[in-house]
């Protein structure tokens, strides 16, 4: 069965820092590829999605940015973080029939 | 533009009582229809999907979901709510020409609180 890590599960960082959050599919070839972020009360955001290896599409501009460097990993980068970066970061796979998530990134800028 | 609506921002009922959240969607074609639940600090677990055929759509944990296209709605319902139902139930719509995470657009949510 097809299973999706990511992590880690929290993470404070400070203002202006790096970051790199890592996400990685089991059981499926060629899925695609997804990074959401999730605001309090305001739902799902779909920030970058892949169809394959070095195909990163973006869905909306920000300080952020996406990488697939090998079929099954999908990256979710910054070179220096914001305060409004802060939030609930999900990863996501889908071949047909809808997403499955992985368990979230909480991550908190200081 | 596909978007989907959940009224209830926050439901509260007591353990045993029934469920019902709401979901209603526009979508120009026949959409795919989806809920998810989430658990505080967890990802999104797939409760159901709906396709195509058979309008009432059974799901994990006891849930189950009726797409009325005459009323743009895809309802969640369950018989007998367990404490352990507590958490948040998103409603997504997608194109149905893939089902693809990129062409789905999901409601805001709806907080369960179940009371003992």
């Amino acid at each position: 069965s097809q299973t999706i890590h990511q992590w880690p599960a929290t993470l404070v960082q400070p203002v202006g820092s790096p970051l790199s959050l890592e996400c990685t599919v089991e059981g499926t070839s060629n899925p695609n590829l997804y990074w959401y972020r999730q605001a309090a009360g305001r739902g799902l955001q779909l920030l970058f999605y892949s169809v394959g290896i070095g195909q990163i599409s973006s869905e909306v501009p920000q300080n952020l940015s996406a990488s697939r460097p090998q079929d099954r990993q999908f990256i979710l980068s910054s070179k220096k973080l914001l305060l409004s970066d802060s939030g609930f970061y999900l990863c996501a796979w889908s071949l047909t029939g809808g997403a499955f998530f992985g368990q979230g990134t909480r991550l908190t800028v200081v | 533009a596909q978007s989907v609506t959940q009224p209830d921002i926050h439901i509260t009922v007591s353990e045993g009582a029934s469920l019902e959240l709401r979901c209603n969607y526009s979508y120009g074609a026949t959409p795919y229809l989806f809920w998810y639940v989430q658990s505080p600090g967890q990802g999104l677990q797939l409760l159901l999907k709906y396709f195509s055929g058979d309008t009432l759509v059974q799901g994990i944990k006891g849930f189950e979901a009726e797409f009325k296209r005459s009323q743009s709605s895809f309802n969640l319902r369950k018989p007998s709510v367990h404490w352990s139902d507590a958490a948040e139930y998103f409603c997504a719509v997608g194109a149905v020409a893939s089902g693809s995470a990129r062409q789905l657009t999901f409601g805001s949510g709806t907080q369960l609180t179940v009371l003992p």
